[in-house]
Order: C-alpha cells, then structure tokens, then sequence
C-alpha cells in the first residue's frame, strides 16, 4: 500500500521568502507522484506531477518539485512566495500511475506580509 | 460552467436519514472518482468508475455506502442510515484518461454533509 507524509498543518512563510512543502511517500511500486492546491472555496487543482524522466519538475504558478528515490521525497518549492500563494497544499501517490490517488493531510500555507 | 458541478454543496442529515450527493463531471470524461475527506484530512479514496462500469468500490466505507453512474456521465453517491462518523467533505473528481495513466484529475468543490 501506498502512503503520504505532510508534517505540521500549518506552515508560515514570509512575503518573498523561499517556501517550502515536505512529502515523504511510501510504494512498493514506482511511484507517480502530486502536488495539489486548494484555494478557498475551489477544488483542488493539480499543481505538478511526477510520472517518468526528469526529477526536478515544474508547475505552475513558480512552483518546482524534485523526486528523490533514495530519499522517497517529493518536496515542493517555489523560490519566492506571494500573498496568493495562501492555500491548502496537498502531496499525493499512485502506484504505477493508477488514478487512485492516495492524499497526505496537507499543508495550510499562511504568507505573512 | 466546464468544470465538475457537485450538489448539494452542504447538507445537514438527522442521523439514520438517507442522502444522495450528485456529481456532473466534465463532458466526455471517461473517467470518474469520489473522495471522502474528514475535517483536517487529506482526501480518501472511495471509489471509481470508468464510464459506467464501477472498477474499483475498495474504499467504501461500508455498505451503507453506494455509488452508480448508470449512463456513463452524471453519477450519485447514496449514503443510507447515516451515522455521525459519515459527516465530511465527499468530492468528486474526473479524468479524460483511462486507468493506469496518470492523468490530471479535476475536482468539484465538493458537498459537505454534516450528519447531526
């Protein structure tokens, strides 16, 4: 089975400041991996992923994220952070690809001016 | 709209009571899943239907709860004889691919079920 660590609920960052989302995952199997963000009263939107090939992958809005076998990580960066940034920020695994995503759960990201 | 429409989007149950909770995905997404995410949780695997065939009930909790998708396109999440434990944020999501192919997954807001 597949699982999804996030420690601590609530992350601050200052405005401009580098942020940064751990995710530490677990598969018996090549993973695929998530990033989602979910701003208030929307649904969660797929940030970045990690299927194949590259590990360093980038989404939008500034984001990046690197896969790290040997570490079995997926944590989530973006260099400068700005007030829209604040949201609830979830990682997510599936094996092998299958669309049965298994959550963390979550970050609620709060950007201080 | 072109995004995932779920109704309602709140629902209070007295407990005991049987509620449906509606999705319509995006048009012509073959694929179509639900969640159920409890407060402070990240979302859990329900169950998933690709067209109208449901492959995978694995995460229903119990088998109070049923989900169909009769013509491949809107699908209802029926909860009968709900019980405090069953109140949460039940999202729906749905993909243009098939399974075993990472594709992006668009999610409705969600309806949140409150069970008193």
């Amino acid at each position: 089975a597949q699982s999804v660590t996030q420690l601590g609920s609530h992350v601050s960052v200052s405005e401009g400041a580098l942020g940064l989302l751990r995710c530490n995952y677990s598969s018996s199997v090549p993973p695929y991996l998530f990033w989602y963000v979910q701003y208030p009263n929307q649904g969660l939107q797929l940030l970045l992923k990690y299927t194949t090939g590259a590990t360093l992958v980038k989404g939008i809005n500034g984001f990046e994220a690197e896969f790290k076998k040997s570490e079995t990580s997926f944590h989530l960066t973006k260099p400068s952070a700005h007030m829209s940034d604040a949201a609830e920020y979830f990682c997510a695994v599936s094996p092998y690809g299958n669309n049965r995503l298994a959550f963390g759960k979550g970050n609620q990201v709060v950007v201080i001016p | 709209g072109a995004g995932v429409s779920q109704s309602p989007r709140y629902k209070v149950a007295k407990r005991g009571q049987d509620v449906a909770l509606r999705c319509d995905p995006i048009s012509g997404h073959v694929s179509l899943f639900w969640y159920q995410q409890a407060l402070g949780q990240g979302p859990e695997f329900l169950t998933y239907f690709q067209n109208e065939a449901q492959l995978d009930k694995s995460g229903l909790p119990s088998d109070r709860f049923f989900a169909e998708r009769p013509e491949g396109s809107v699908s209802t999440l029926k909860i009968q004889r709900t019980q405090q434990e069953d109140s949460a944020v039940y999202l729906c999501a749905s993909s243009s691919a098939r399974d075993r192919v990472a594709g992006e997954l668009f999610f409705g807001e969600g309806s949140r079920l409150t069970v008193l």
